[in-house]
């Protein structure tokens, strides 16, 4: 079975600050890789993802992420987060399988507080 | 284009009674999932429907079960309440085209609080 690990929990930072939030897996066969993100008050909402193809996935808002396979990670970044990034965010993995995509395994989620 | 819709917002009820939670899928999605999302927590999968059947289960117990009408809509029934079903319940619907990038859209979820 998939697992994720989310290492950070709750990460504060200023606006315009660079942002990497990490993100691990542990499985052994071929994932597809995703994040998304709670708004408050509001419903879960995809990022970005990623299937195949060039391990830098560009999603919406300015956000990336980088899939290295050797690291099991795919962590998100962006270079300068504005105050309406404020939300939590979460990785989650699917494996493929015989219905296409199969459940979504989802961590624990970080917290990002964006302080003006 | 109505997206994943669920009803109702919020919900309380006492531990041993049974609740039945809806939801309405985003048009031309014909796949429905269900998570549960406890406090602090990400969402956990409960289970997956399609063609009114169920497809796959997460680990859940018996007391969860579900079920898909011919219009694509789910319905989750939780039986013998507990505390700890006290959660945020999440609907997503896709649709069940084998293109692995199909994408799950979230619906805003039922709060279920048992006391």
């Amino acid at each position: 079975a998939q697992s994720v690990s989310q290492h950070n929990h709750h990460v504060i930072l200023s606006e315009a600050a660079s942002l990497e939030l990490g993100c691990n897996y542990s499985y052994g066969g071929t994932v597809n890789l995703f994040w998304y993100v709670q708004y408050p008050g509001q419903h879960l909402q995809l990022l970005l993802k990623y299937f195949s193809g060039d391990p830098l996935v560009k999603g919406i808002k300015g956000f990336e992420a980088e899939f290295i396979k050797s690291k099991f990670s795919f962590n998100l970044r962006k270079p300068s987060v504005q105050w309406s990034d404020t939300a939590e965010y979460f990785c989650a993995v699917s494996a493929e399988g015989v219905f296409g995509n199969e459940k979504l395994t989802f961590g624990t989620g970080t917290r990002l507080t964006i302080i003006p | 284009d109505a997206g994943v819709t669920q009803s109702p917002t919020h919900l309380i009820k006492t531990r041993g009674q049974q609740v039945t939670l809806r939801c309405s899928p985003k048009s031309g999605h014909d796949t429905v999932s269900w998570y549960q999302q406890a406090l602090g927590q990400g969402p956990q999968f409960i289970f997956q429907y399609y063609e009114e059947e169920e497809r796959q289960r997460g680990n859940f117990p018996d007391r969860f079960s579900g079920h898909q009408f011919p219009n694509y809509s789910s319905e989750l029934n939780v039986n013998a309440l507990l505390l700890g079903d006290s959660a945020l319940y999440l609907c997503a619907s896709r649709y069940n085209g084998r293109r692995i990038t199909d994408t799950q859209y979230f619906g805003p979820g039922t709060r279920l609080t048992v006391l």
